[in-house]
């Protein structure tokens, strides 16, 4: 059965902190993705992957950053937390079937 | 970029069909259109996937007409577990469109006994 997982759940962080937020996935995939989930809003991309160590910016990568540095793991890094990014963060993979994305339960993340 | 439009809630009743359209009206020549599921405190869950006219599969047909400036999901008979908000994505990740990958606001469809 293919899984993605995320390190965390639920994660509570200080303004002007540095978060991480890893993801793993176990089928092989070649693509992975970072998405932000706000009520009302969808789902938003914040940084793609197509291949270890390359990323790609999504619709909104600002006060974002990532790091693909094995195929099965994929971080997404807030250099320093702000209460805007109060958010459900999701993962996914993929292989080439174009737009079948695998997604990880979550992080849901709360900036104070 | 494709904008996906969808209705922001539907009611209906077990055993009922229920249809949900998804407008993108810019949606480009490799875009494929595909539909996803997501309960509460859970990741979207991929249901089907169409380029044109029809598709179905074991849960679910996807109607996308001849311009593919919309495409309508349709669930047979509902059940209450069916309850969930129900996404369209438009794009392509083929042709490098990986940041053009549009979710829909998502439809919230609530099944009622």
């Amino acid at each position: 059965d293919v899984k993605v997982t995320q390190s965390s759940r639920y994660l509570v962080k200080r303004t002007g902190e540095k978060v991480f937020l890893e993801c793993v996935q176990d089928m092989d995939h070649e693509n992975m993705f970072w998405y932000r989930q706000d009520p009302g809003l969808g789902l938003r991309l914040i940084y793609f992957s197509y291949d270890v160590k390359m990323k790609e910016k999504g619709d909104i990568p600002e006060g974002y950053s990532v790091s693909r540095e094995k195929k099965e793991r994929f971080s997404l890094i807030l250099e320093s937390a702000s209460t805007n990014q109060t958010s459900m963060y999701l993962c996914a993979s993929s292989s080439q079937s174009p737009n079948e994305q695998f997604f990880g339960p979550g992080t849901r993340l709360t900036v104070l | 970029l494709a904008k996906t439009t969808q209705p922001i809630s539907m009611d209906s009743y077990e055993g009922q069909e229920v249809n949900i359209t998804c407008s993108h009206n810019n949606i480009a020549t490799n875009d494929y259109i595909t539909w996803y599921q997501q309960f509460p405190s859970q990741g979207p869950r991929f249901i089907i996937q169409g380029y044109k006219t029809k598709v179905t599969n074991e849960v679910a047909s996807l109607f996308i007409p001849a311009d593919r400036k919309s495409s309508t999901l349709s669930l047979p008979r509902v059940s209450l577990s069916d309850t969930a908000v129900y996404y369209c994505l438009v794009g392509d990740l083929f042709s490098g469109g990986y940041n053009k990958l549009i979710f829909g606001a998502g439809t919230r469809l609530a099944v009622h006994p």
